[in-house]
């Protein structure tokens, strides 16, 4: 397995502007995870996909976050109108559906979102 | 609904001394807990995963933790810290009915040479 790959690494916009990140998951893994992450604090949960379906959305995803799993292999994220408490690290988990346990979640290097 | 809560934000060791870092959780069923690690601009890393088998979790790179359901807790234990230890640690709970992950706050560990 190559691992969880998101691009890009970084991204510095102004405020209002749209930006899209993608998300490539660990080849055949089914569900795909996205979270952000503020300075100082734990990863928070956005949303999730099981194959082409988006099962579950947090209410942290405002109406101007949308994302999207067209085939079920790669994901991406886009947030329209950026504001700059969007500032923040984005980051990409895939897993395989367990069976009996939670299944366990590999994450990819994040993409760090600047807006000014 | 679940929730994790680290108990201290920063731990500092000396090198060769034991580490513990405190975790305790809330979860309504039967619950799957990991210990994540990130270290400074990396991804965050699995050390370890508890699943209703083993109360004792063993990890990469000599770390374990002890799933305890009387005291709600995950304890992160390792009897000899490395430099190369230092990094932010996340106490993170799931289980089958809400596969998102939640994560605590995290602990920073420093070690100390």
């Amino acid at each position: 397995d190559t691992g969880v790959s998101q691009d890009p690494r970084h991204k510095i916009t102004k405020r209002g502007q749209n930006v899209t990140f993608r998300c490539d998951p660990i080849s055949e893994h089914n569900r795909l995870y996205w979270y952000r992450q503020t300075l100082g604090q734990g990863p928070e949960f956005l949303t999730y996909f099981q194959n082409e379906a988006q099962l579950e959305k947090s209410r942290l995803l405002s109406d101007r976050f949308s994302a999207e799993r067209p085939k079920g292999s790669f994901s991406t994220l886009e947030i329209q109108r950026t504001e700059q408490g969007d500032s923040a690290m984005y980051l990409c988990a895939s897993s395989a559906v367990g069976t009996g346990a939670a299944d366990t979640q590999y994450f990819g290097p994040g993409t760090r979102l600047t807006v000014l | 609904a679940q929730s994790v809560t680290q108990l201290d934000s920063h731990v500092s060791v000396s090198e060769g001394t034991p580490v513990l870092l405190r975790c305790n959780y809330s979860s309504s069923y039967s619950p799957s807990l990991f210990w994540y690690v990130q270290h400074p601009n990396k991804g965050l890393q699995l050390l370890l995963k508890y699943t209703s088998a083993a109360t004792l979790v063993k990890g990469i790179n000599g770390f374990e933790a002890e799933f305890k359901k009387s005291e709600t807790s995950f304890h992160l234990t390792k009897p000899s810290a490395h430099m190369s230890d230092a990094a932010e640690y996340f106490c993170v709970v799931s289980d089958l009915r809400y596969t998102p992950l939640v994560f605590g706050k995290g602990t920073r560990l420093s070690v100390i040479a």
